[in-house]
């Protein structure tokens, strides 16, 4: 089993409608991350958190939320998804400075 | 502002050629640079970091990196490229301080033919 697991791992939706991609780890590590990768920009950073009471905004955060429900559990909900939205998310833990990604979810909005 | 350069979108070699995937980076103080590695329908994998001591990294599989302070470059290298090798590659860079603000360049691609 994946030390980091997200579900889905493909999804298609519609203009507006709101999203949640679920993250959840097994590392027992405190931070976790949400990052998207587009073609030729490699990830950017949506959110951070390093713990369940500390959540930061990462540099592409406008119209996405985070939720961090336990140690292990960090999800990514899209309240209005858009088409330029669509994208493969990744989620992420880190310990000592090396990041541990969960194998994606594919996201398209139409 | 911290920034990493890939130049080439793609790579080509032949298996058992010798493989390079350039890095150039821009960072304030000290980097610290990562490689990554992405398979078809897969999440990034760690291949290898510097942060001090050695210029010359070595990591997974074989590869191996180099660190130039004066020409702010980090390459990533195979003596012998494999078919299995063919792969998205990623450079990233990072302050000392703020550990959790990784630059990620545009990615590489290599295609290593038989």
């Amino acid at each position: 089993d994946a030390d980091v697991t997200q579900t889905p791992r493909n999804r298609i939706t519609k203009t507006g409608k709101r999203i949640m991609l679920e993250c959840s780890q097994t590392k027992g590590h405190d931070r976790m991350y949400w990052y998207r990768q587009d073609p030729g920009l490699g990830l950017r950073l949506i959110y951070y958190s390093f713990d369940v009471k500390d959540i930061n905004k990462g540099e592409i955060s406008d119209g996405y939320s985070v939720s961090r429900q336990a140690q292990a559990k960090f999800s990514l909900s899209l309240e209005s998804a858009i088409p330029n939205q669509t994208a493969l998310y990744f989620c992420a833990t880190s310990h000592a400075g090396e990041l541990f990604f969960g194998e994606g979810s594919r996201l398209t909005v139409l | 502002a911290q920034s990493v350069a890939q130049p080439e979108d793609q790579v080509n070699v032949a298996e058992g050629n010798p493989l390079t995937v350039k890095c150039t980076y821009s960072v304030s103080g000290n980097p610290y640079l990562f490689w990554y590695v992405q398979y078809p329908n897969r999440g990034l994998q760690f291949l290898l970091k510097y942060i001090t001591g050695d210029n010359l990294v070595k990591g997974s599989y074989g590869f191996e990196a180099e660190f130039n302070k004066s020409q702010t470059s980090f390459h990533l290298k195979k003596p012998s490229a494999l078919v299995s090798d063919s792969a998205l590659y990623f450079c990233a860079v990072r302050d000392g301080t703020n550990d959790y603000k990784l630059s990620f360049g545009a990615g590489t691609t290599v295609t290593v033919r038989a």
